[in-house]
């Protein structure tokens, strides 16, 4: 089973408005992590928003925000105020556990086109 | 600039080959993780490294190694190359210690194997 769900192959959205990249995700850890990133066209990763499972709050990081629903196991990026440099990748990932292995499971990607 | 650094930024090479993918960290950032991204695969974990120790391996094919140094410097090294590792191959660093962990991209390596 995947671990990280994106259902949303690709996505629109008109500048200035705002949209919400879906992200799902399976573990029966109680301790993890949700991160999401960025891959614009030219191949960087970057680092947009980070949400703890033990986090009560919704993390938000700018126009970025995450829509964290613990019971439903979703994870949604809410991008407001849509600017054409937010076309590119998106990528929503999990970090399970504790200790000192960190390592991320990504999911597919949704690609993010902003219209002018 | 993310402050994580690879090098080299392309690299082409025949089927057969060996190549190595060096990675500097973050300053101060003990973890380092290598991912390998292709269009069939999508992004996968190949191995982690913490301190100098190896720490979590992922979906790494035998034919490929890696290494943290005392510098804390990586290098991950591809033997026996084939069509099917062409693919951009990501470096990560992340701190000890902290909330988040989050894990800082460098730029990538575009290896092309014909």
């Amino acid at each position: 089973a995947q671990k990280i769900t994106q259902t949303q192959p690709g996505m629109f959205v008109q500048e200035k408005e705002a949209v919400t990249l879906d992200c799902t995700y399976d573990t029966s850890d109680p301790s993890y992590g949700l991160f999401w990133y960025k891959q614009p066209s030219s191949g960087e990763m970057i680092f947009l928003i980070y949400q703890g499972s033990y986090d009560q709050q919704n993390a938000t990081e700018g126009r970025y925000s995450l829509n964290f629903q613990k019971a439903r196991k979703s994870a949604n990026l809410v991008i407001s105020a849509s600017q054409l440099g937010d076309s590119a990748m998106y990528f929503c990932a999990m970090r399970e556990g504790g200790g000192s292995n960190y390592k991320l499971t990504f999911g597919k990607g949704t690609l993010l086109t902003v219209n002018p | 600039d993310s402050g994580v650094t690879q090098t080299p930024k392309h690299l082409i090479t025949a089927t057969g080959q060996r190549v190595t993918l060096r990675c500097s960290p973050r300053s101060g950032d003990l973890s380092v993780y290598w991912y390998q991204q292709s269009l069939d695969q999508g992004l996968q974990f190949l191995i982690q490294y913490y301190n100098g120790e190896e720490r979590a391996k992922g979906n790494i094919l035998e034919r490929f190694s890696a290494q943290q140094f005392p510098d804390l410097h990586s290098e991950l090294n591809l033997s026996s190359l084939e069509l099917g590792d062409s693919a951009l191959y990501f470096c990560a660093s992340s701190a000890s210690g902290g909330p988040s962990y989050e894990q800082y991209f460098g730029p990538g390596t575009r290896l092309t194997v014909t």
